[in-house]
């Protein structure tokens, strides 16, 4: 079973801060997504990486494959990044998907 | 967005009652699963589906089964509900990233509730 974890488990920042969300897991895996979760809402996956970086907008996010870790990061944040940030890891063969337990981002304006 | 729609969006049931949720795909993707998330637990894996007819449990899954008699549909069933069953479930699906796509998208979840 792929354990996943991320840190921190709640993060209060001021609107413009530069923001870092961190996942690591246990087992191998064949891609990382990183999703986001409004208040209420539903779940969109911001990105989906196998290796190196991809970026979106203020949005950025790495994966070290050697290390099993990835990070998501927020530049300039804003009250509207508020969410819960979700890292969610899919595993070599059965492809299962395996949620961390979430971040919960609140940006103070 | 994907094509990816649950019902119902919201149910409330009795306790002992059997309640079926669906989950329907556009995106003929092979992956489909069915999570439940609550406070402090996240998003936990109840069934999945790799297949028409092919199914496997995850982690949450007493109590519940699953059918997937056609590509497009993945169906979850309490058999009889219990008020522990209260949650918001999410529909998920896949596809296989050794066919070059790998994306995951999610329904706009079913909050049940049992009393």
């Amino acid at each position: 079973k792929n354990e996943v974890e991320q840190s921190p488990q709640n993060l209060t920042a001021q609107e413009g801060e530069f923001i870092t969300i961190n996942c690591s897991y246990s087992v191998g895996i064949s891609a990382l997504h990183w999703l986001q979760q409004h208040p209420g809402g539903g779940i969109v996956s911001l990105f989906m990486l196998s290796s190196g970086k991809k970026k979106h907008g203020r949005l950025i996010a790495t994966i070290n494959i050697q290390e099993k870790h990835s990070s998501l990061h927020i530049t300039a944040s804003h009250p509207r990044d508020s969410a819960v940030y979700i890292c969610a890891v899919l595993n070599f063969g059965n492809e299962k998907l395996t949620f961390g337990t979430g971040t919960r981002l609140t940006i103070i304006p | 967005d994907a094509g990816i729609t649950q019902s119902p969006r919201h149910k409330v049931t009795e306790t002992g009652t059997p309640v079926t949720l669906r989950c329907h795909q556009t995106e003929n993707h092979r992956y489909m699963y069915w999570y439940r998330q609550d406070p402090g637990h996240g998003l936990r894996l109840i069934h999945y589906s790799y297949g028409v007819k092919d199914t496997d449990k995850g982690e949450v899954s007493d109590g519940y089964s699953v059918s997937r008699s056609k590509t497009e549909d993945f169906l979850l069933t309490l058999e009889s509900a219990t008020s522990s069953q209260t949650s918001v479930y999410f529909c998920a699906i896949s596809e296989s990233t050794d066919r070059g796509r790998g994306g995951a998208f999610f329904g706009q979840g079913t909050r049940l509730t049992v009393v």
